[in-house]
């Protein structure tokens, strides 16, 4: 069945980095756009970013926009989000799903909060 | 950006009973265009209904979604106790989602 298990988040200093791993198993990963989408807690979704599925077209809202990264290893069914010089506003859950702008499928999600 | 409005903020239902959610756009869009989610706590968003109408994969059919222009509706016919969640709707290309509707059973 189709799996997503996103890994590598946790606590970091605002000005710090971190990168989200999502690996992907359950269906053809190469064939499908791939996308990041994060919940504040208590609050809304925000849909932060989508890469195509040969890596050329990318997408970033404007909150992420020049500090954030997505990019993917079709070879090892893998979708990644670097995130650079963070802030507090970045603290959420960020989840991996599957799709452009229509996410059919979802991983539990990566808690990143971003505190001194 | 297409800014989306759902209300009510929180609809409490008996079981049985038929919940209407309602999103509203900031704007005309493509009926095609517009999703509904289900998130249940603790768990992630599920995919309920896309363009705005159908059905995802193993949705129960008492879920059903419509609308155009710039109303969009979520309607459960008859709310089960498993039912209970929020539910979000969106608009395809554009960042934020509407603010959601919590659904609660009596």
């Amino acid at each position: 069945q189709v799996q997503l298990v996103e890994s590598g988040g946790g606590l970091v200093k605002p000005g710090g980095s971190l990168r989200l791993s999502c690996a992907v198993s359950g269906f053809t990963f190469s064939d499908y756009y791939m996308s990041w989408i994060r919940q504040v807690p208590g609050k809304g979704l925000e849909w932060i970013s989508y890469i195509s599925s040969t890596d050329i077209l990318t997408y970033y809202a404007d909150s992420v926009k020049g500090r954030f990264t997505i990019s993917r290893d079709n070879a090892k069914n893998s979708l990644f989000l670097q995130m650079n010089n963070l802030t507090a506003d970045d603290t959420a859950v960020y989840y991996c799903a599957r799709g452009q702008w229509l996410a059919d499928y979802w991983g539990q999600g990566a808690p990143v909060t971003v505190s001194a | 950006e297409v800014v989306l409005t759902q209300s009510p903020g929180t609809l409490s239902l008996s079981p049985g009973e038929r919940a209407t959610l309602s999103c509203r756009a900031s704007q005309t869009v493509y009926s095609d265009y517009l999703a509904w989610y289900q998130q249940k706590p603790g768990q992630a968003p599920r995919l309920l209904i896309y363009g705005a109408s159908n059905r995802a994969t193993g949705i129960p059919d008492r879920f059903s979604g419509g609308g155009s222009g710039t109303d969009f509706t979520l309607t459960i016919s008859r709310l089960q106790p498993e039912d209970c969640a929020v539910y979000y709707c969106h608009h395809y290309g554009d960042s934020p989602f509407g603010q959601g509707t919590k659904v609660e059973i009596k």
